[in-house]
């Protein structure tokens, strides 16, 4: 059974500082994805990653792969308060039927970021 | 383009009942996913349908059930409703298989009392 472990769950930090969340897999899989979710709204995608030693960036995030140790990293920095929301990694499960792969989810970052 | 439309935004139920949610995918998507999302369980996949078939299951009672029309909108249907199917639906909707994004929609929050 493929399991997603985020840590840390919950991080509250100050503007301007940086920070980063993990992301552990358990078994192989050729997509990591990062959402971010804002309360009471749906999921957002922030970045795809498909290939060992992959790094995507989007202003202050930016995000890695290492498929060889299944971890991903979603790195922030300078944080402003605009960032703060939940924020989950989601590994894709490959279908043997070749249909769209369903997503397994970690149990998400709950992230506030302080002025 | 508009993006993954789902309705109602809102329902309330009593255990017992059933309820239909409804996705529409965005244009030209032919792929469509359901998750459940509760504050207990997190994010969990359901099913995933593709072309009129389902392509992928989740570890769901035989309670909860889908269907996909040719035009590709998504019904997902939940019978003998238990509280603990108080949750916010997600539809997602991709290109198929080898597309790499699922799009989200907005999700339909089901209450059961």
């Amino acid at each position: 059974e493929l399991k997603v472990e985020q840590n840390p769950l919950f991080l509250s930090m100050q503007e301007g500082k940086n920070y980063t969340i993990y992301c552990n897999y358990s078994t192989t899989s050729d997509r990591l994805y990062w959402y971010r979710q804002d309360p009471g709204k749906s999921l957002e995608s922030l970045f795809v990653l498909l290939s060992n030693g992959a790094v995507k960036q989007e202003g202050r995030l930016m995000a890695s792969l290492d498929t060889k140790a299944r971890l991903s990293t979603l790195h922030i920095t300078a944080a402003v308060h605009d960032l703060s929301a939940t924020y989950f990694c989601a590994v894709a499960r490959r279908n043997s039927g070749g249909g769209a792969d369903g997503l397994t989810f970690g149990k998400g970052t709950h992230l506030i970021i302080q002025p | 383009k508009a993006g993954v439309t789902q309705t109602p935004r809102y329902l309330i139920k009593t255990r017992g009942q059933q309820v239909t949610l409804s996705c529409s995918p965005i244009s030209g998507h032919r792929s469509v996913s359901w998750y459940q999302q509760t504050p207990g369980q997190g994010l969990q996949f359901l099913f995933e349908y593709f072309s009129e078939t389902q392509r992928n299951k989740g570890n769901f009672p035989g309670r909860f059930s889908g269907r996909q029309f040719s035009n590709s909108r998504s019904e997902m249907n939940v019978s003998t409703l238990e509280l603990g199917d108080s949750a916010l639906y997600l539809c997602a909707s991709s290109g198929g298989p080898g597309s790499i994004t699922q799009y989200f929609g907005p999700g339909t929050r089901l209450t059961v009392l």
